[in-house]
């Protein structure tokens, strides 16, 4: 098993260009999300999707779009990317959104936008 | 509102010495609380969490944690640290919800 798959690994934009970054899970779990991580921060939910077909606004969601496209993925999209994107986006997946399960992690996306 | 406070950013310890990261948080009601380990350009992996229970938890790579109610705490700890443990922790609780609180989280370096 994979796990949690992220493409693709680095992205250099410039400002207003648009991209969307590629998430996909193969342990069947009904939950998926999107994290930012800046030094000095940990990490900052973007957006979220509790079940294929749902998707809610997670802590830092402007400038940023999403799609469950089906069970197995989950996307984010920069419209109009903007210097202050520049981060490391992490996707996770958990068996549902109870508070005790646990989230497994892909191994990130470091973007930098000029 | 919720929070995780970790108040060491950067922490050095020589191999083979002990280690003891600390974690407090902010959440009303009894929390799911978390660590996790993110080595140098990978993503985060669980070493352990607590829900319920007997308030020591073991986890992986012989770590350990202590859920402290009245200090609310959940300091993470390893008798003997290794060279391979160097990486950034973070401590994290999980709400009702599902969604994780993030610490800011701590850097681990690890002396010869």
């Amino acid at each position: 098993n994979a796990g949690v798959t992220q493409t693709p690994k680095f992205q250099v934009l410039k400002t207003g260009q648009s991209m969307t970054l590629q998430c996909a899970q193969d342990m069947n779990h009904n939950s998926m999300y999107w994290y930012r991580q800046d030094p000095g921060m940990g990490l900052r939910l973007i957006y979220y999707s509790a079940s294929e077909g749902t998707t809610d606004k997670g802590e830092v969601p402007n400038g940023y779009n999403v799609s469950r496209l089906n069970k197995r993925e989950f996307s984010l999209r920069l419209e109009s990317a903007a210097p202050s994107q520049t981060s490391v986006y992490f996707c996770a997946s958990s068996e549902s959104l109870l508070g005790y399960n646990e989230q497994f992690f892909g191994p990130g996306t470091r973007l930098t936008v000029l | 509102a919720q929070s995780v406070t970790q108040p060491d950013i950067h922490i050095t310890v020589s191999e083979g010495a002990s280690l003891e990261l600390r974690c407090n948080y902010s959440y009303g009601a009894t929390p799911y609380l978390f660590w996790y380990v993110q080595s140098p350009g990978q993503g985060l992996q669980l070493l352990l969490k607590y829900f319920s229970g007997d308030t020591l938890v073991q986890g992986i790579k012989g770590f350990e944690a202590e859920f402290k109610r009245s200090q609310s705490s959940f300091n993470l700890r390893k008798p003997s640290v290794h060279w391979s443990d160097a990486a950034e922790y973070f401590c994290a609780v999980g709400n009702q919800g599902g969604k994780l609180i993030f610490g800011q989280g701590t850097e681990l370096s690890v002396k010869p």
